[in-house]
């Protein structure tokens, strides 16, 4: 099984529209969870931490499902700005005094006019 | 503050020629690293760092060198380029000692060996 796998995509869908993006990890000691966006041949950006108990910002809603494994991203009212490929990251924790970040391959969301 | 930055921002190498991609943060991080990703793959951990001085193997170290002289400077040296060595390679920073830091990244490398 993939450390981190997602969907490659893309998932088309009109300004306006709600997209979910799932992810699932295979380390079940993994210790934190992140989304992070990145743009057409650009660095990728923290979007946003994934708490046990969900978190929100502004259109954006993060999921966590530690007994199956699993993270999601609901973007509600989506913007042509939201275009971006969206990266799952895992934390495996301080393995040696580094933190272990292991990322998903992203899901591409293209949002159209 | 600038966070983190990378040069060159392009290069093409031939086989067997050798270069360093430079990476400076300023945000006074001990813990940086370097990533190198493939198309349609996720980024791949090659080389780490947890202070000057220090430096470790990540997943995919083969091919690679690094040095940490300074808490701001983590070059990463390629000896004997190959084509297999084709990718961006992008560098990232965080403060240390939590696991839900965030990393930042430079804006990438983008290296092609032919």
């Amino acid at each position: 099984r993939k450390e981190v796998e997602q969907d490659p995509g893309p998932f088309n869908v009109p300004e306006g529209a709600t997209v979910a993006f799932n992810c699932t990890y295979s380390n079940s000691a993994s210790q934190s969870f992140f989304w992070y966006r990145q743009d057409c041949r650009k660095e990728p950006k923290l979007l946003m931490s994934v708490y046990s108990s969900g978190n929100e910002d502004g259109r954006f809603t993060a999921q966590l499902n530690r007994a199956s494994q699993y993270i999601s991203l609901l973007i509600r009212d989506s913007k042509l700005s939201d275009s971006a490929t969206y990266l799952c990251v895992v934390n495996s924790g301080m393995n040696s005094g580094y933190s272990t970040l292991t990322f998903g391959k992203g899901t591409m969301l293209l949002v159209s006019p | 503050n600038a966070g983190v930055t990378q040069t060159p921002k392009f290069r093409i190498l031939k086989i067997g020629q050798s270069m360093t991609l430079q990476c400076t943060q300023d945000m006074n991080h001990n813990y940086m690293y370097w990533y190198r990703q493939d198309p349609g793959m996720g980024l791949k951990l090659i080389y780490y760092s947890v202070g000057a001085g220090i430096t470790d193997k990540g997943e995919v170290p083969n091919g690679y060198n690094v040095s940490r002289s300074t808490t701001e400077d983590f070059p990463l040296r390629l000896e004997l380029a190959a084509p297999s060595q084709t990718s961006v390679y992008f560098c990232a920073s965080d403060p240390g000692r939590s696991s839900y830091n965030e990393q930042f990244f430079g804006p990438g490398t983008r290296l092609t060996v032919l």
